[in-house]
């Protein structure tokens, strides 16, 4: 079983700081790299996903990818109390559509 | 445009009981799939269905059974509840490899 490790926190940042959520995955065949956020008692949303070596950026949030050191990142700007919630990094399993979960971090925003 | 849906959104079975989670996409996805999600566990795939009338083995199939009833819908069967499969259960559905996964909102079973 590929297998997709986080930082299993919690992450507690202030408001305003930058949070920055950490992953690394074991199957060098992965092509597709993705970001959810998960709020309490909902279910995943997709934010950010990132095929490509280097940054993306979507408002807020840059997704940073290293496929040599296997290693995807995603920093959240000018945190928000409603950032508040469990990230899921989830990685393609080979070249398939599955996709592989990371257990979550979960980030806090203090105001 | 629903997206995923899911019912029921709860239940509680006693063990040895059967039931059926039902899912439907209305995004015209290929690909659809099951997940339970355990407290530490994350999100773990029980089965799923690469194009209608096709399904496979997840990471945790024991004591499920899935249908593929058409392009939309995807069934998940478990015919002898055990406390084990108390979780909370995600569907989705994708079409390509990049785009990612749309969830539907998630059944809570309670398996007593």
């Amino acid at each position: 079983q590929k297998e997709v490790e986080q930082n299993s926190g919690p992450l507690s940042v202030p408001e305003g700081a930058i949070a920055s959520l950490n992953c690394t995955y074991s199957d060098r065949g992965s092509q597709s790299f993705f970001w959810y956020r998960q709020y309490s008692g909902k279910s995943p949303e997709l934010i950010m996903s990132i095929y490509s070596n280097g940054d993306k950026e979507d408002g807020r949030f840059t997704a940073q990818l290293n496929k040599a050191s296997q290693y995807v990142s995603l920093l959240i700007r000018d945190s928000q109390p409603s950032d508040s919630a469990t990230y899921l990094c989830a990685v393609n399993n080979g070249g398939s559509e599955k996709l592989v979960f990371g257990k979550g971090t979960k980030l806090t925003v203090n105001p | 445009n629903a997206g995923v849906t899911q019912t029921p959104k709860f239940q509680v079975l006693k063990t040895g009981q059967s039931m059926t989670l039902q899912c439907a996409q209305d995004m015209n996805h290929n690909s659809m799939y099951w997940y339970r999600q355990d407290p530490g566990m994350g999100l773990r795939l029980i089965y799923y269905s690469a194009s209608e009338g096709t399904t496979d083995k997840g990471e945790v199939p024991n004591g499920y059974n899935v249908s593929r009833l058409n392009k939309r819908e995807f069934s998940l069967r478990l015919e002898s509840a055990a406390p084990s499969q108390t979780s909370v259960y995600f569907c989705a559905s994708s079409t390509g490899t990049l785009y990612g996964y749309t969830f539907g909102s998630g059944t809570r079973l309670t398996v007593v």
